[in-house]
């Protein structure tokens, strides 16, 4: 099956600091999301971003899908970015059997 | 509108009992996913249902099985609980469903699993 690896593994920013998530996939793709999960386990969508850029706010992501990888984006980090981020993504072709990375835990301090 | 809802909360077993853990998707939305995440372990995919079938499921023993509604909600079902079922639990809802290169998925709050 197709392997996704997220780094860094662990961040440890201080509030203000910009900071990038990368994304790296083992094959070509159809889907591909970018997730939060807070303290209380639950999962937010960021971005749905199987290829090109998007922004929201202090939050932007691109994807490559032709390089396979992706990058997420948080500038002037608040404490409330603290938690997991995931990346998720879905091979093309066939059923949809949707693959996480491990995550990168982010920790903003004040 | 209305997220995923999941329930219960929590749910607390012990080995050998059976655990059911129910899913409403957003409304419109056919495809129900399920996810087991265990400390430590990142998030395994369980099963997929799409207009009351099962697409997909994933490594996991079958005393996991579900099911889905006509409504598209659905329910899992844990069997034979073991100490290592203790997890959090994740529906998520897709308006693409099978056949479709579109799967955006919008998940739940979770069922946080305890087996004791």
């Amino acid at each position: 099956g197709i392997q996704v690896e997220q780094s860094p593994p662990d961040l440890i920013l201080q509030e203000g600091a910009n900071s990038t998530l990368r994304c790296n996939f083992s094959d070509s793709v159809n889907n591909l999301q970018w997730f939060h999960q807070n303290p209380w386990g639950q999962l937010i969508n960021l971005f749905y971003i199987p290829s090109g850029t998007k922004q929201n706010g202090r939050l932007s992501a691109t994807t490559v899908a032709t390089e396979r990888y992706s990058l997420l984006y948080i500038s002037s980090s608040q404490t409330t970015d603290s938690g997991v981020y995931f990346c998720a993504v879905g091979p093309s072709g066939g059923s949809y059997i949707p693959t996480f990375g491990r995550g990168t835990s982010l920790i903003v301090h004040p | 509108e209305a997220g995923v809802t999941q329930s219960p909360t929590h749910l607390i077993k012990t080995r050998g009992q059976q655990a059911t853990l129910r899913c409403s998707p957003i409304s419109g939305h056919t495809s129900v996913y399920w996810y087991q995440q265990a400390l430590g372990l990142g998030l395994q995919f369980l099963l997929w249902y799409d207009e009351g079938e099962e697409r997909n499921r994933g490594n996991f023993p079958p005393r996991f099985s579900g099911r889905q509604f006509p409504n598209y909600s659905s329910e899992l079902n844990v069997n034979a609980l073991e100490l290592e079922d203790s997890a959090l639990y994740l529906c998520a809802s897709s308006l693409g469903g099978f056949g479709t290169n579109y799967n955006e998925q919008f998940f739940g709050p979770g069922t946080r699993l305890t087996v004791l």
